[in-house]
């Protein structure tokens, strides 16, 4: 099973909403990373998880608040979004933190911002 | 981390050969390179990578430069599932955490 999940596949919220996005894998890989894709535009690196701890946080506004209840679920929680926080949100996960591990991707939460 | 240059937009007809240049005149010792798809509508596909020496896999064959400035990705036979945006990045193997850093890429049509 080479497969990453995320739920849901769509989302509309508005600016004073609370929703989470959700990712599983059930791979044993032991580093999750958030990205966040504006329309025509690459993926943008958002966190890292590694081993379940935060490794990394690319200067993402406080609004978006990443948790990681165990090795195999990734959570997004989402908070007082703005329309420009609209976009699609890609999770993926590796074997470990770092090259040569390849990433696996899930489809992706789009998310509209209202 | 270090750059790389791609082609904004290939073409290319159906069951042809594919070549997808990537220059990365930047490239440090420890950098490997990756090379990853997006099908329209899905999340990034991992589909090669390589250090120093030419790899093949069921995907593709990934042919690097002998002082690593520059490589290609090879699609032996492209079919219409093969149009994609192509990324190529430098991944650094040397004790950062090398992380995905995605560029513009090459966005490839197959014409049948």
């Amino acid at each position: 099973d080479t497969e990453v999940t995320q739920t849901p596949k769509h989302l509309v919220m508005g600016m004073t909403n609370k929703k989470s996005l959700k990712c599983e894998q059930h791979m044993g890989h032991r580093a999750m990373y958030w990205y966040k894709q504006k329309a025509k535009k690459p993926p943008e690196l958002m966190f890292v998880y590694s081993y379940e701890k935060l490794s990394i946080n690319e200067s993402v506004p406080s609004r978006f608040s990443p948790e990681c209840p165990n090795s195999s679920l990734l959570n997004l929680h989402l908070h007082a979004l703005q329309p420009e926080d609209s976009a699609l949100y890609l999770c993926a996960s590796s074997l470990v933190p770092g090259p040569p591990y390849e990433q696996y991707f899930g489809p992706g939460t789009r998310l509209t911002v209202t | 981390d270090a750059k790389t240059t791609q082609p904004n937009s290939m073409e290319s007809n159906e069951e042809e050969p594919v070549h997808l240049p990537c220059n990365h005149s930047t490239i440090s010792g420890t950098d490997y390179i990756h090379w990853y798809r997006q099908l329209p509508s899905q999340g990034p596909e991992y589909v090669i990578h390589g250090l120093t020496s030419n790899v093949n896999n069921r995907m593709a064959s990934l042919a690097i430069a002998e002082d690593r400035k520059s490589s290609t990705l090879i699609l032996h036979r492209a079919t219409l599932r093969d149009a994609a945006v192509y990324y190529c990045i430098l991944r650094d193997g040397g004790g950062s955490q090398g992380n995905l850093i995605f560029g513009k890429g090459t966005k490839l049509s197959v014409k049948p």
